[in-house]
């Protein structure tokens, strides 16, 4: 059982345009959220993290929103840019010593 | 600073042999972690280590042993190689466990025919 989905596997944007990638997660003790960018035959690098006595983070281009409600986060990153072209993965933590990763949203900007 | 390198960066055993991936990282990190990539399965974590000496298991730890002998080294082994075993290995650091992000190395790409 999947407790942190990223039902896109895949998102196509035009370069300018806003990014929106999606996350939800299952387990209500996560209280910690994180991005992952990984490029191909890399490691994944961080990205932008939130918690949960936060709804919104921004560094830059790039906005973490999170719905404790409705256990959702995105990400949205403005201007899109081709070099935005990667894997994202979202990943979440509580109390456990663990992070739980998503499978993933393959993003390609295109020019 | 290298930050967190991995060996070897691809890997061909066949069932039932064994090795060991080493982790290096040079940031003076306390937590490590070891995680197996899979296609549509994100990061699954394997074993980690809260500081020298010690280690715990993870999400998918069967079929791997560990060990932390020096604060900047993880070793992950196979004793006996499966095909199932077939992934991408990372390791990552990390000050805390919450709160700091995790630096991953490159992987290690493995296959077991």
């Amino acid at each position: 059982d999947q407790q942190v989905k990223q039902n896109s596997p895949s998102l196509s944007v035009q370069e300018g345009r806003i990014s929106i990638l999606n996350c939800d997660y299952t387990n209500s003790m996560f209280d910690y959220f994180l991005w992952y960018k990984k490029y191909p035959a890399e490691g994944p690098t961080f990205l932008i993290s939130i918690s949960s006595i936060k709804d919104k983070n921004e560094d830059g281009r790039f906005t973490v929103f999170l719905n404790k409600s409705a256990k959702h986060l995105s990400l949205h990153i403005v201007p899109s840019q081709p070099g935005d072209s990667a894997v994202y993965f979202c990943a979440a933590t509580g109390s456990a010593r663990q992070l739980t990763f998503g499978s993933g949203t393959q993003l390609t900007v295109l020019p | 600073n290298a930050g967190v390198t991995q060996t070897p960066k691809f890997r061909v055993l066949k069932t039932g042999q064994s090795m060991t991936l080493l982790c290096a990282q040079d940031m003076n990190h306390e937590y490590m972690y070891w995680y197996r990539q899979d296609p549509g399965m994100g990061l699954r974590l394997i074993h980690y280590s809260v500081g020298e000496g010690t280690t715990a298991k993870g999400e998918v730890p069967d079929g791997y042993n560990v060990s932390r002998l020096k604060k900047q080294n993880f070793l992950l082994g196979l004793e006996s190689a499966a095909p199932s075993q077939t992934s991408v290995y990372f390791c990552a650091s990390s000050w805390d466990f919450r709160g700091y992000e995790q630096y991953f190395g490159p992987g290690t790409r493995l296959t077991v025919t």
